[in-house]
């Protein structure tokens, strides 16, 4: 089946650092992908639609300038947390669809992201 | 009000026993909904979709009820591997091709042998 693999699972950094996570579709194309931040406890929130070849679409409340997207490709999406701070630490999950509705929507594994 | 709204649980059953999940949505014009399924620290995964006219999966079945914005999982006979967190997903068509889906906070399970 579909496999969308993500990384780094895990990372530690320093306060003030960036941060980049990629997103990649393995055996299909991806023309959106979607990325999400879940904080213990809560729901994942949809930060942001990836759009391959244009700008992001972002949330309300989600800095653009802070949570870089880039889709520069059909099968990668990266995220670029810059000047990464404590209260951004949390669980960055990023997904592709590989047709249309919810049942062909795909999830990477997840990055935790520490900042110290 | 929240958009996707689960039961806040956690809910602590015995091995074999029947338990059921309640989820609200808002938007009336919502499109699809889904049960996924959480392990702790991992990524969500599709349970199962919810028909209005009801569908069941072997051991789970799901039940919609669009006038009242409602959607239920029941679990049958519930296995120690069950323990997870049951999240309500909405789906909404936003515009051409694109869809958004909502997820509710997630109702924890656990059972116990």
């Amino acid at each position: 089946g579909a496999v969308v693999s993500q990384h780094p699972s895990r990372v530690i950094c320093k306060s003030g650092t960036s941060v980049k996570i990629e997103c990649r579709s393995l055996d299909f194309q991806a023309t959106t992908m979607f990325w999400y931040r879940q904080f213990p406890k809560q729901s994942l929130m949809l930060m942001a639609t990836s759009n391959e070849g244009s700008k992001a679409t972002y949330e309300q409340g989600v800095e653009k300038d802070k949570f870089l997207i880039n889709h520069a490709s059909l099968t990668l999406s990266t995220l670029t947390v810059t000047s990464a701070h404590p209260e951004d630490s949390s669980f960055y999950i990023c997904s592709a669809r590989d047709g249309q509705g919810a049942s062909t929507l795909h999830f990477g594994n997840g990055t935790r992201l520490t900042v110290t | 009000r929240k958009e996707v709204e689960q039961d806040p649980g956690p809910f602590n059953v015995p091995e074999g026993a029947t338990v059921a999940f309640n989820c609200t949505y808002s938007n009336s014009a919502s499109q699809s909904f889904f049960w996924y399924r959480q392990d702790c620290r991992k990524e969500p995964k599709l349970l199962m979709s919810v028909y209005s006219s009801g569908n069941e999966d072997g051991r789970f079945t799901a039940q919609l009820n669009r006038a009242s914005q409602y959607i239920s999982l029941l679990i049958r006979d519930s296995k120690l591997s069950d323990s997870a967190t049951y999240l309500c997903v909405v789906n909404e068509w936003s515009g051409g091709s694109n869809y958004k889906l909502t997820f509710g906070k997630g109702t924890l399970l656990t059972v116990n042998p």
